[in-house]
């Protein structure tokens, strides 16, 4: 079975370029969360998703995050303008229906470098 | 204060001890707690829920809740070197908010 999929799996851009990374869900599981890791303050909820309705979004930074989900096998989260402060590894997870929090399967993540 | 915190070690022991991570969390109402483990490089991947007060075992890993004390712990018996990794502590809270600790780094030593 394909677990999620991010893509890119490396991105280094210039500050101030616009920055789309991607995830794909497992097949049938219908809650998806997008973290940010850094060494300083761990891994953080940004957003997350229900039947690709986007439930809580307080853990998003700032207006030059934003996030979609236009259908249930495909999600974005966008950073325009990014600054080198977003660096970090960008994961994408997922869960089946009715497990929400309890049994989230994570992508291998988007480590983005932002010079 | 934090909402879960753990102490980032790193924690060393020898093979085939007993490994004792460590957690709290400041929401007193939580119900949900989780323990991930997390290899360099690689994502985070779940081994153990706990949501009653007491133990929960499975396998090497005991999973110890005290909500009293807003503590949950977890121990991992027969340390192997293959269990050196970071180990986060997770917790949903009353508000709806999932927040994960820092982190613990663990080194087995063989």
């Amino acid at each position: 079975d394909a677990g999620v999929i991010q893509s890119p799996r490396h991105e280094v851009t210039e500050m101030g370029q616009e920055v789309t990374l991607r995830c794909k869900p497992i097949s049938g599981h219908n809650s998806l969360f997008w973290y940010r890791q850094t060494m300083m303050r761990g891994l953080e909820l940004l957003i997350y998703f229900n039947n690709n309705v986007p439930i809580d979004d307080s853990g998003m930074p700032e207006d030059r995050f934003s996030a979609k989900m236009p259908n249930a096998s495909f999600s974005t989260l966008k950073i325009q303008p990014s600054e080198p402060r977003d660096s970090a590894v960008y994961f994408c997870a997922s869960s089946l229906p009715g497990t929400g929090f309890n049994e989230q399967f994570f992508g291998p993540g988007t480590r983005l470098t932002v010079l | 204060q934090k909402e879960v915190e753990q102490n980032s070690g790193p924690l060393s022991v020898p093979e085939g001890a007993i490994a004792s991570l460590n957690c709290t969390y400041s929401d007193r109402g939580s119900q949900s707690f989780f323990w991930y483990r997390q290899y360099s490089g690689k994502s985070p991947e779940l081994i153990m829920s706990i949501y009653s007060n007491g133990d929960k075992e499975d396998g090497r890993f005991t999973a110890q809740l005290n909500k009293a004390s807003q503590y949950v712990s977890l121990l991992i018996r027969d340390s192997q070197p293959s269990d050196s990794a970071t180990y986060l502590c997770a917790v949903f809270n009353t508000g709806n908010q999932f927040y994960f600790g820092t982190g613990t780094s663990l080194t087995v030593i063989p």
